[in-house]
């Protein structure tokens, strides 16, 4: 049974550029949450998808987006990248419905911008 | 901001048990204790959790205050594997999203 999938695992992008992350979520679930990792903390929450609509938002600037398709898989999108967006992006997935199961986080995708 | 309150750093020695505290004064009744944890470079993984009774599975077990103001995580017998950061959450619902503190770095010693 394959987890939650993330691509691509590494990324160098220039300040300024825009960038799309994509994650496809484990086998049975339907939620997908962005979280982002710098260096040393811990995850912040960035959104979550539920039903291809953006359910919770962090504390995150419109400079982030997101999309989540019919089939669950979801994309994070940067618009006007700083060097303080350089961090290991984290997805995960979950079932909202039904009996809580964890999240199962994929290995994230590193992002440096320079 | 995190709900939980958890020491920066502990060592372990291999073989020997590992027990990892979190205190979360401030929870509320619906409210249920997770445990994650990141080894170097990956993404968290899910440990357990519980409301308000004593859960165990293979991988840990969690002890849950009467008051819920704290528990405390267990792995009976550590390994050089359970070198990881470990991350006390609390949580309502299933909906809730995750809010991840800075969490405890765990050593484990040969």
């Amino acid at each position: 049974d394959a987890g939650v999938t993330q691509s691509p695992t590494h990324l160098i992008k220039t300040r300024g550029q825009q960038v799309t992350l994509r994650c496809s979520p484990k086998s049975g679930h339907d939620t997908v949450s962005w979280y982002q990792q710098a260096l040393g903390q811990g995850p912040q929450f960035i959104f979550q998808y539920y039903e291809e609509e953006e359910r919770q938002r962090g504390n995150f600037p419109d400079r982030f987006s997101g999309h989540q398709f019919p089939n669950y898989s979801s994309e994070l999108n940067v618009n006007a990248l700083l060097l303080g967006d350089s961090a290991l992006y984290l997805c995960a997935s979950s079932l909202t419905s039904g009996a809580y199961y964890g999240y199962t986080f994929g290995s994230g995708t590193r992002l440096t911008v320079v | 901001d995190a709900k939980t309150t958890q020491p920066t750093s502990m060592d372990c020695a291999e073989g020997r048990a590992a027990n990892l505290p979190c205190n979360h004064s401030t929870i509320s009744g619906n409210e249920y204790v997770y445990w994650y944890r990141q080894i170097h470079s990956q993404g968290p993984q899910y440990i357990i959790h519980g409301l308000k009774n004593n859960e165990t599975n293979e991988m840990a077990s969690l002890i849950i205050t009467e008051d819920r103001k704290s528990s405390t995580l267990i792995l009976p017998h550590a390994t050089l594997r359970d070198t990881a950061v470990y991350y006390c959450i609390v949580r309502g619902g299933s909906q809730g999203n995750l809010i991840f503190g800075k969490g405890t770095k765990l050593s484990v010693k040969p």
